[in-house]
């Protein structure tokens, strides 16, 4: 079955304690992205990648690094966390300029 | 950069009428305009996709337009049923950044 898999699907903890979050997809896609979703406010990129070892910031970036080692993962890396990153994390994949494939989330509390 | 305006945050209409929800894009004409379908507690999924040069397309009881001159593209659920209810999500594919660009989405209540 086609999929996006996030983990983990909840994760609460503390400002500052590095945290990451993983994000895998089977269907050879070149382009993966993620996303976090606020109230009011959408979905925002945080961070796109076109292939293997090629990553563009999106439109909320700071506080956040990703990395493109191998083409079926792009995990999203919070350093040192800080509780305006509490927020819903989606990745998603696709063929570059294709439809979307998402994940199911993440929903981040940091205290 | 492009900026995406849904301009209903929430949307009830009665089983059986046709919802309409808006979208409009305030920048340069996207290459193409998507629209995902979003439930509590799950990620978007994908419906319909329609290009610059398309005026409408058609999938099953959901039909979109894209006009260019108001730039605005407008999304259709004919027949509507309670399983319609959700969020509604239009994006704008910007070609040239390789982003997708979202709206904050239109929560659709179809009332039985």
């Amino acid at each position: 079955e086609a999929q996006v898999t996030q983990n983990p699907r909840y994760l609460i903890t503390v400002t500052g304690k590095k945290l990451t979050v993983t994000c895998s997809q089977n269907m050879n896609h070149e382009y993966m992205s993620w996303y976090r979703q606020d109230p009011g406010l959408g979905l925002r990129q945080i961070y796109y990648s076109m292939n293997v070892e090629v990553t563009d910031k999106g439109d909320v970036p700071e506080g956040y690094k990703v990395s493109r080692k191998e083409k079926r993962n792009f995990p999203l890396i919070l350093e040192s966390p800080s509780p305006n990153q509490t927020s819903l994390y989606f990745c998603a994949s696709s063929l570059i300029g294709q439809p979307q494939h998402f994940g199911d989330g993440t929903r981040l509390s940091i205290l | 950069s492009q900026k995406i305006e849904q301009n209903s945050e929430a949307l009830n209409i009665q089983e059986g009428k046709t919802a309409t929800l808006t979208c409009n894009y305030t920048n340069y004409s996207p290459a193409y305009l998507q629209w995902y379908r979003q439930d509590p507690g799950r990620g978007p999924v994908f419906l319909l996709l329609i290009r610059e040069n398309e005026k409408e397309k058609r999938k099953e009881r959901l039909k979109v337009t894209f006009d260019t001159t108001l730039k605005q593209s407008l999304f259709h659920i004919t027949a509507s049923q309670p399983a319609d209810s959700a969020t509604y999500l239009c994006a704008s594919w910007e070609g040239s950044a390789r982003q997708l660009t979202f709206g904050s989405g239109t929560q659709l209540t179809v009332l039985p």
